[in-house]
């Protein structure tokens, strides 16, 4: 199985800060990537696909990139309501993983 | 629209079967691949299984292989998540969550909580 490792696993910014969230593939997945939030309580949402791609109606404060083993997820200015669970998931092969996940908090 | 509505919160003691639904509409729901994800208290997502409505095509996660059984009844729009014999550690939120195409979850039922407890 391909294993998906989210750093850090907490974070704690503040409003306006540009935040980067890192996911590492335990062997290359090229683009087959994708980035969820989760709030409490809350399904997630997907974000981002394709490593880069942002899903329609996603702000455009959300941004990644990266291919093979290395990926990131950028929020350039975080808001209120970005306090959340992110998640990655890798969608190089049927047998689908996720990353532990990326809890970023208010500071 | 797309939604994906599941069914409602469980309790059941160990050893019960348990068979949760997650109902499609607002597209063509024999086109997508439907998958299952857990979450257990305070912890991460876990994809369990996929399964695709149109030629019941189904993939287990090695974890969950043997564990669960997923289906689906392309005629009422549903896919299944189900267990002949829970245990306690089962206890979690179960998640549905649709894919146009890439395994990408595109969309996602509101979850159903599932207790098992003496």
């Amino acid at each position: 199985d391909i294993q998906l490792t989210q750093s850090p696993s907490f974070l704690s910014a503040s409003v306006g800060d540009r935040v980067t969230i890192t996911c590492r593939a335990s062997q290359g997945i090229s683009s087959y990537l994708a980035w969820y939030q989760q709030k409490p309580g809350k399904a997630p949402k997907l974000l981002i696909y394709a490593a880069s791609t942002l899903q329609s109606g996603v702000p455009s404060r959300f941004s990644g990139s990266g291919s093979g083993t290395e990926f990131t997820l950028t929020i350039s200015s975080l808001q209120p309501e970005d306090f959340a669970t992110y998640y990655c998931q890798q969608l190089n092969s049927y047998l689908l993983t996720f990353g532990g996940g990326t809890k970023v908090e208010i500071k | 629209e797309v939604q994906l509505v599941q069914s409602g919160a469980e309790v059941k003691k160990p050893g019960e079967s348990l068979k949760i639904s997650c109902k499609g509409s607002g597209y063509s729901f024999t086109s997508y691949w439907i998958g299952w994800v857990r979450q257990m208290p305070g912890k991460g997502l876990e994809w369990m299984g996929i399964i695709y409505p149109g030629d019941s095509d189904t993939r287990y996660s090695p974890s969950f292989q043997g564990q669960v059984t997923i289906s689906a009844d392309k005629s009422i729009s549903t896919a299944y998540l189900q267990w002949s014999s829970l245990k306690a550690s089962d206890t979690a939120m179960y998640y549905c969550a649709a894919s146009g195409g890439s395994f990408v979850f595109d969309y996602w039922g509101q979850g159903t909580l599932v207790t098992v407890s003496s």
